[in-house]
């Protein structure tokens, strides 16, 4: 079976930089995903690592070890906007996307 | 462009009814997914078609029946639905569904209440 850890919820202040980390344990990877998602809207792609290492897209970098089984999502310069729940995913067989329980990310003044 | 669209947006429906949401993109994506996600979960997977073919079912009851007409729509028709299948359903779509680098992106989704 798969089975991702993130944590629950993230506190931050406008500004700050925040990482929020995911563990899992996968019957087959291909990659770990991470996506964004606004209270009532709906999943948006962020970023994909296959690779171990870091990849980085404007004020969102995602890093993978695939010996640990770990990754995680570094935001910067946080803005009020970035409020929202945070998922990482893992990319199995066949495109199966299989989505850790969600980060809960506030953004405070 | 990456633009996945549902409709209808919202839908409520009683137990008795028989209704159908619809996904459309045209990126050429020759996969398509439905999820369905409840309020404070994660997106769960339902179906995936890949080239026109059905080739993951996850153990959905048959009350939800999915069908792809060509490569660019992608229906999940209801019928008989319980209350607790209130939620919101999400479509999505990649290049195709064997690849190491695909990236699914989703439809806004289509939040169901059943009645």
């Amino acid at each position: 079976g798969q089975s991702l850890e993130q944590p629950s919820e993230v506190t931050a202040v406008e500004g700050a930089i925040v990482q929020i980390n995911c563990t899992y344990q996968t019957s087959g990877f291909y990659g770990l995903s991470w996506y964004q998602q606004h209270d009532g809207g709906a999943p948006t792609f962020l970023s994909y690592n296959a690779l171990d290492g870091l990849e980085e897209t404007g004020r969102f970098s995602s890093f993978l070890s695939r010996s640990d089984s770990y990754g995680y999502l570094l935001l910067q310069e946080l803005q009020m906007k970035d409020s929202a729940s945070y998922f990482c995913a893992v990319l199995s067989g066949y495109s199966t996307l299989t989505f850790g329980k969600g980060t809960m990310l506030l953004v405070s003044p | 462009d990456t633009e996945v669209t549902q409709t209808p947006k919202h839908l409520v429906m009683g137990m008795t009814n028989k209704k159908s949401l619809k996904c459309e993109q045209h990126m050429g994506h020759r996969a398509m997914y439905w999820y369905k996600q409840k309020a404070k979960k994660p997106p769960e997977l339902m179906f995936v078609y890949s080239y026109e073919k059905l080739s993951i079912n996850e153990s959905v009851p048959s009350r939800f029946s999915p069908e792809c007409p060509n490569s660019s729509l992608l229906n999940l028709h209801l019928h008989a639905l319980q209350p607790e299948d209130s939620a919101l359903y999400l479509c999505a779509s990649s290049q195709t569904s064997a690849s190491s680098t695909d990236t699914q992106y989703f439809g806004p989704g289509t939040r169901l209440t059943v009645l």
